[in-house]
């Protein structure tokens, strides 16, 4: 049973330039969420998406995008990348219920912007 | 409390030792509150879900206790041996997001 997989595993990028990160949910998951997680800090929750919707977001600014498939894959897409955005992304799936649902974490993706 | 805080920030504890640390929450709004364990280069690892004031969980060696009406959870390890050393993260759920409090950083020292 294949867990939470995430690409790349690493990626640098110059200020201006687009990214997508990717990720796979747990087998018989169907809601992803992303964080970001800057060095010493604690995730912070970039946005979910269920049923190919975006359900929940955080307090990120809209150069933030994303998009879940129908297989429930999803990506996460920033637009005009900062030196701020060099962080750790991590995505972790679960499956929609009542509140309280466990979240599965895949490795994550460390971005570095130059 | 309107963030997720947890404390001490890092911890050095002798191994066979026990110890605790703390979450702290907004306590309105709440669904539930979350505790991981995160190793270093692994993916953090879910602990707990606990939803319910006054809930107890216990998985091993580890357990946890939660106070909705006050917002603090004890994350406890007893015994604590050299794999327990990781970064332990708490994360309150409300309806509208997950918000992470910043980790405790346990080390055992052999």
């Amino acid at each position: 049973d294949a867990g939470v997989t995430q690409s790349p595993t690493h990626l640098i990028k110059t200020r201006g330039q687009q990214v997508t990160l990717r990720c796979s949910p747990k087998s018989g998951h169907d809601t992803v969420s992303w964080y970001q997680q800057a060095l010493g800090q604690g995730p912070q929750f970039i946005f979910q998406y269920y049923e190919e919707e975006e359900r929940q977001r955080g307090n990120f600014p809209d150069r933030f995008s994303g998009h879940q498939f129908p297989n429930y894959s999803s990506e996460l897409n920033v637009n005009a990348l900062l030196l701020g955005d060099s962080a750790l992304y991590l995505c972790a799936s679960s499956l929609a219920g009542t509140e309280g649902e466990t979240q599965y974490f895949g490795p994550g993706t460390r971005l570095l912007v130059l | 409390i309107l963030n997720v805080e947890q404390s001490p920030q890092s911890l050095h504890v002798q191994e066979g030792d026990s110890t605790n640390f703390t979450c702290s929450f907004p306590s309105s709004n709440f669904y539930a509150l979350h505790w991981y364990r995160w190793e270093t280069a692994k993916s953090p690892e879910a602990l707990f879900v606990m939803t319910l004031n006054g809930d107890e969980k216990k998985k091993g060696r580890i357990s946890a206790t939660l106070n909705t009406k006050e917002g603090y959870s004890y994350l406890y390890i007893k015994g604590s041996q050299p794999e327990d050393s990781a970064t332990y993260l708490c994360a309150h759920e409300s309806a509208s997001k997950i918000i992470f409090g910043s980790g405790t950083r346990l080390s055992i020292r052999p």
